[in-house]
Order: C-alpha cells, then structure tokens, then sequence
C-alpha cells in the first residue's frame, strides 16, 4: 500500500491561531480525504481533497474553518483556522490508491488546542 | 443515509482465547466492509475487509464473516496476542471510498 506521511505529527497550539497539516503520498492516488478524530470517538469526514479544484466537504464542515489544498495528485494540506479547544483531536489523510478501492490512513497529527 | 452499530465498546480476553466484534448496517446497498486497527497514536490500518459477495474471508488469525440476510459482519480474532491491544472499527459503504460510514469502534485489551 502507499506510504502517507503526514506533518506534524502533533503540536500544541494557542485559540485564535491556525496551523497547517501537511499529507504526502510516495505513488499517485485517485481519491485523498481528511478526517477528524476526537477524543476517545470514531472518525468523521471532513472533506474529500480534489486535485486542482476546491475540496467537496460534508455537513458541519465548512471551507472558512477547514481550508484545503490539493495541487497535485500526491500531495494536500489542511488548515485547521481560529481554533478553540474544540478542535483539539487528531486530523487523519486518508487516500485511495490508483486500481484500489481501499481507504489507506495516514498516521494523523495530535492537535491540542489550549 | 448508512448507519453502523458496533459491539462491544470495551473487550477483554485473555491472552489465547478468541475476540469477537459484530457490527450491523443499515443499507442493504452496502457491499463492502473494511476493518481497521488503530493503536495508541497512530492511524487506523487496514486489517481486513470483505466484499458483499463472499460470506467468510480468513486471514492468518483474522477472519471476517459476512450475513447479509441479517445485516450483520463480524471480525474474529483467534489466539489472541499482546500486540492485538487495540481499537477496532468496523466500516461499511456502497458506493465509493468516500461514502465509508465507520462504527463507534471497539477496545479490546488482551489479558496476559
């Protein structure tokens, strides 16, 4: 399967900032997706990533908050913007590789907002 | 829209002994059913799935059963290890990757 590489790996962050998680992909995918984790619960999608164009996001998500990026077929980044102590989980990149129809997560990036 | 429900929250066996998790779905439609592992810090792996036309798949000490009479699938875990402390998601979707719809997830820690 393909490796994801997903930056930082966690961070700790101040309300009203915004941080930048990075996801790349080491072969060419046809689908990345975010997600988001909180606290001891499941995973919810956030958006699906789309090469050149805006991202397509689910319900409760919104692309003020959640800005991403996806300028080529290996690569995305998400901005989790003005954040709170809500948005404190762990933000996953998530792909699905070319021929497959399998969801492959990146490790995810531990954000704590204080 | 889908909807999975996933049993039990919490698990504890003993080192050896069988695990067992159930998961139902919702939509008839739904003909695939991935199961990820999610460790302490990291991302959710993929450790198995099965497709709406296969009623049972086996890997290794993993196996997965499928009743779509019933709305049903199922992960078991034989001889259980240390190394399979972890959280378990069932997953279920019809159309795509994107339409994936996961369960509530099960921890399952192994008693030495």
């Amino acid at each position: 399967s393909a490796v994801i590489s997903q930056k930082p790996s966690r961070d700790i962050c101040q309300r009203g900032t915004s941080l930048t998680i990075q996801c790349q992909v080491d072969s060419q995918v046809t689908m990345m997706f975010w997600y988001r984790q909180q606290p001891g619960q499941s995973l919810t999608l956030i958006a699906t990533a789309n090469q050149g164009s805006e991202a397509t996001y689910e319900s409760g998500f919104v692309i003020d908050k959640f800005p991403i990026s996806r300028p080529n077929l290996t690569f995305s980044t998400l901005t989790v913007s003005n954040m709170s102590p809500e948005d404190s989980s762990i933000y996953l990149c998530s792909v699905v590789e070319q021929g497959e129809e399998k969801l492959f997560f990146g490790s995810g990036t531990q954000l704590s907002v204080l | 829209g889908e909807n999975v429900e996933q049993h039990p929250s919490t698990l504890s066996v003993q080192e050896g002994d069988s695990a067992v998790i159930k998961c139902t779905y919702s939509d008839s439609a739904s003909n695939y059913f991935p199961w990820y592992k999610q460790e302490l810090g990291k991302g959710p792996q993929l450790i198995i799935d099965i497709r709406s036309n296969v009623g049972e798949k086996k890997d290794q000490r993993i196996a997965v059963t499928l009743n779509k009479t019933a709305k049903h699938f199922s992960l078991h875990i034989t001889e259980t290890q240390p190394e399979d402390s972890a959280v378990y998601f069932c997953a279920a979707t019809y159309s795509s990757a994107s339409k994936i719809i996961f369960g509530s997830g099960t921890r399952l820690s192994i008693r030495p």
